[in-house]
């Protein structure tokens, strides 16, 4: 069965600077998701990888997927305060998507 | 444009007490989901559905039943409450199995 791991699980960062946030699965998956979660809120849905290669951005982050490697990969360029959230990724296993542990992301001046 | 609508958003519940949690969309969405979210921690998959009528267990149904008589509606049901199920409960929707999930604003439901 499909795990995911994410790393890592907290991460607290100055404004202005760049991380990567590293999404590693056990087995083959064809998709590969990005959500974010606020506190006290649901999940918005970020990015959706669909193949190997698979480059995505929106703003200050960016998601990649190297699907040889099962590692996915959101970078953050250049933080500010409102990208404080926490990030999941899934993978697709059996007609169901499992989800990583998160990594709890802050932003300080 | 409601998406995906969980009820109750709160719930006490006492040990032993049964209750079901509702979830709608109405976006036509083929597949639906039940995940639990413990404070700190990600989402774990109850039981999930490819269809009206289909279900199949998660990683974690112990303590819990689902239904799926039609195409919008996914209930989950706990029996015989237990401490150990007080967490955040979301329910979500995809189109198809490999499409972008989207999720209900959740159900925080606390055993005591």
């Amino acid at each position: 069965e499909l795990k995911v791991e994410q790393n890592p699980l907290f991460l607290s960062m100055q404004e202005g600077k760049n991380y990567t946030i590293y999404c590693n699965y056990s087995t083959t998956s064809d998709r590969l998701y990005w959500y974010r979660q606020d506190p006290g809120k649901s999940l918005e849905s970020l990015f959706v990888l669909l193949s190997n290669g698979a480059v995505k951005q929106e703003g200050r982050l960016m998601a990649s997927l190297d699907t040889k490697a099962r590692l996915s990969t959101l970078h953050i360029t250049a933080a500010v305060h409102d990208l404080s959230a926490t990030y999941f990724c899934a993978g697709l296993g059996t007609d169901k998507l499992i989800f990583g542990t998160g990594t709890r992301l802050q932003v300080f001046p | 444009n409601a998406g995906v609508t969980q009820t109750p958003k709160f719930r006490i519940l006492k040990i032993g007490q049964s209750m079901t949690l509702q979830c709608t969309q109405d976006m036509n969405h083929n597949y639906m989901y039940w995940y639990r979210q413990d404070p700190g921690m990600g989402l774990k998959l109850i039981y999930y559905s490819v269809g009206a009528g289909i279900t199949d267990k998660g990683e974690v149904p112990n303590g819990y039943n689902v239904s799926r008589s039609t195409t919008e509606d996914f209930p989950l049901r706990l029996e015989l409450a237990a401490p150990s199920q007080t967490s955040v409960y979301f329910c979500a929707s995809s189109y198809w199995g490999d499409t972008e999930a989207f999720f209900g604003q959740g159900t925080r439901l606390t055993v005591v």
